[in-house]
């Protein structure tokens, strides 16, 4: 199956820094790369995802990189904020995936100092 | 609307007694998911159901058995539990196989002694 690395598996900031989150993905028939977020205590939730038809996708201070040649896609934060303090996932979906099935990353915490 | 709900949010049970996690979806998506969290070890996938009445394995299924019987309800059961099972749980759901974002439940924290 598929193999995700993210790393760094934890990133300190201080506020208005920006932050880069990192993967690697080891199927080359991957297709789809989101990332969640999750805050204490809740579950993850999508903040923004990559088809690999894609090189980059922007939405305000987030942004993703992917590069298939590479197999690795990264995570953008610019202009960080105290609220961006959170743990982030990195998943892969196989092509040949049945049911949209994701493979994540070991995740990274996060942590904007003010 | 709730979305994902599970119940209950917290539990401690001994070795070897049983438990049933309970996951409901008011979203009518037909693919539902179970998820464990470990420190350091990210988000691993038990058991899986693509509709009502069908489910599969995931990478780490050994202790578990799952049910899925109607579109809302997904349901995963530790039989014997132990202390390896000790993690925080996560149901998830997708619209169908086209679509591609996962929604999550709030989890189950689990301590087994």
């Amino acid at each position: 199956g598929e193999n995700v690395e993210q790393h760094p598996s934890t990133l300190s900031v201080q506020e208005g820094d920006s932050a880069v989150i990192k993967c690697t993905y080891s199927d080359s028939a991957s297709n789809y790369f989101p990332w969640y977020k999750q805050e204490l205590g809740k579950g993850p939730q999508l903040i923004i995802d990559i088809r690999s038809n894609v090189g980059e996708k922007k939405d305000q201070r987030i942004a993703v990189t992917l590069n298939k040649t590479a197999k690795h896609f990264s995570l953008h934060i610019t202009e960080t904020q105290p609220e961006d303090s959170a743990v982030y996932f990195c998943a892969a979906r196989p092509g040949r995936s049945t049911l949209g099935r994701l493979y994540f990353g070991r995740g990274t915490q996060l942590t904007v100092w003010p | 609307n709730a979305g994902v709900t599970q119940t209950p949010k917290f539990q401690v049970l001994k070795t070897g007694q049983s438990m049933t996690l309970q996951c409901a979806q008011d979203m009518n998506h037909n693919s539902m998911y179970w998820y464990r969290q470990d420190p350091g070890m990210g988000l691993r996938l038990i058991y899986y159901s693509a509709s009502e009445g069908t489910t599969d394995k995931g990478e780490v299924p050994n202790g578990y058995n799952v049910s899925r019987l109607n579109k809302r309800e997904f349901s995963l059961r530790l039989e014997s539990a132990a202390p390896s099972q000790t993690s925080v749980y996560f149901c998830a759901n997708v619209p169908g196989i086209s679509y591609n974002e996962q929604f999550f439940g709030p989890g189950t924290r689990l301590t087994v002694l």
